[in-house]
C-alpha cells in the first residue's frame, strides 16, 4: 500500500489562483520531505527539500515566494503555488524517505498532483 | 545540464525476454543509484537500488548492474511481463548533506508484447 499520500490529484484553476497540496507519510514520521516537479515528457525535478520545523531549502532557480512550503508536522508537508499562472502548469510530486533519514535509502512517493491553470 | 540521461525514449520487448534499460550519469560524486517505474498519473515506484560500492545488485527478475569506470548503470528484467509496461527512470544521489535528493533520468518507456 501507499507510503506517501499526495492530495489533490488534479487541480484545474483560473490564473492568479493560489493552489495548496498536501503530501502526507503514512504509518511514519519524515522529518525531510521533497518536492519535484515534472513537465510532459521531461524528467522529475527536484523543487525543494520541506524541513519539518525549519525553512525549505530550494533548488537553483525554484522561486521560494512563489512555491511556499511548510513542513508543520512529521508527517505533513504542504506546497502552496501562489498567484498560479499557465507556465505553472505541471505534474507535482512529492517525496519523504521510508524510514528516518539515516544513509542511503529509497524514496517513497506520492501519486502526485497534475496542476491545470487556465 | 543533464547528469543523468536515459538516451532511449523507449523500448519494446517480447514477453519472456530480457528487458534492458540503460542509464548514464556524468557526476562522479554521485554515490546512490536508483530504478523506479512510474504509470501515468501516478507517483514513481521504487524498484531496486545499488550502492557505488557494488557491481550488481539482483531481486527476483530485477537485476541492476553498475560501470563507474563507465558512468553505466544498466537495469535487467527477466523474464519480462506485460505487466512491466511502463516508464522507467533512473535516478541518483550524491549522499551526505544530499542525502535524498535524487537527480532523474529523462525515462525508458518499456512497452512488452504478449
Amino acid at each position: 500500500g501507499a507510503v506517501v499520500s499526495q492530495h489533490p490529484s488534479r487541480v484545474i484553476c483560473k490564473s492568479g489562483t493560489s493552489v495548496k497540496i498536501e503530501c502526507r507519510s503514512l504509518d511514519f514520521q519524515a522529518t525531510t520531505m521533497f518536492w519535484y516537479r515534472q513537465f510532459p515528457k521531461q524528467s522529475l525535478m527536484l523543487m525543494a527539500t520541506s524541513n519539518e520545523g525549519s525553512k525549505a531549502t530550494y533548488e537553483q532557480g525554484v522561486e521560494k515566494d512563489k512555491f511556499l512550503i511548510n513542513h508543520a508536522s512529521l508527517t505533513l508537508s504542504t506546497l502552496t503555488v501562489t498567484s498560479a499562472h499557465p507556465e505553472d502548469s505541471s505534474f507535482y510530486i512529492c517525496s519523504a524517505p521510508a524510514q528516518g533519514f539515516v544513509g542511503n535509502q529509497p524514496q517513497h512517493f506520492g501519486d502526485g498532483t497534475r496542476l491545470s491553470i487556465l | 545540464d543533464q547528469q543523468v540521461k536515459q538516451n532511449s525514449p523507449s523500448l519494446s520487448v517480447q514477453e519472456g525476454r530480457i528487458s534492458i534499460l540503460n542509464c548514464d550519469y556524468t557526476n562522479s560524486m554521485f554515490d546512490y543509484f536508483l530504478w523506479y517505474k512510474k504509470y501515468p498519473a501516478e507517483g514513481p515506484t521504487f524498484l531496486i537500488s545499488i550502492s557505488s560500492i557494488k557491481d550488481k545488485n539482483e531481486d527476483g527478475r530485477f537485476t541492476v548492474f553498475l560501470n563507474k569506470s563507465a558512468k553505466h548503470l544498466s537495469l535487467h528484467i527477466v523474464p519480462s511481463q506485460p505487466g512491466d509496461s511502463a516508464v522507467y527512470f533512473c535516478a541518483a544521489s550524491t549522499g551526505g548533506t544530499s542525502y535524498g535528493k535524487l537527480t532523474f533520468g529523462q525515462g525508458t518507456i518499456l512497452t512488452v508484447h504478449p
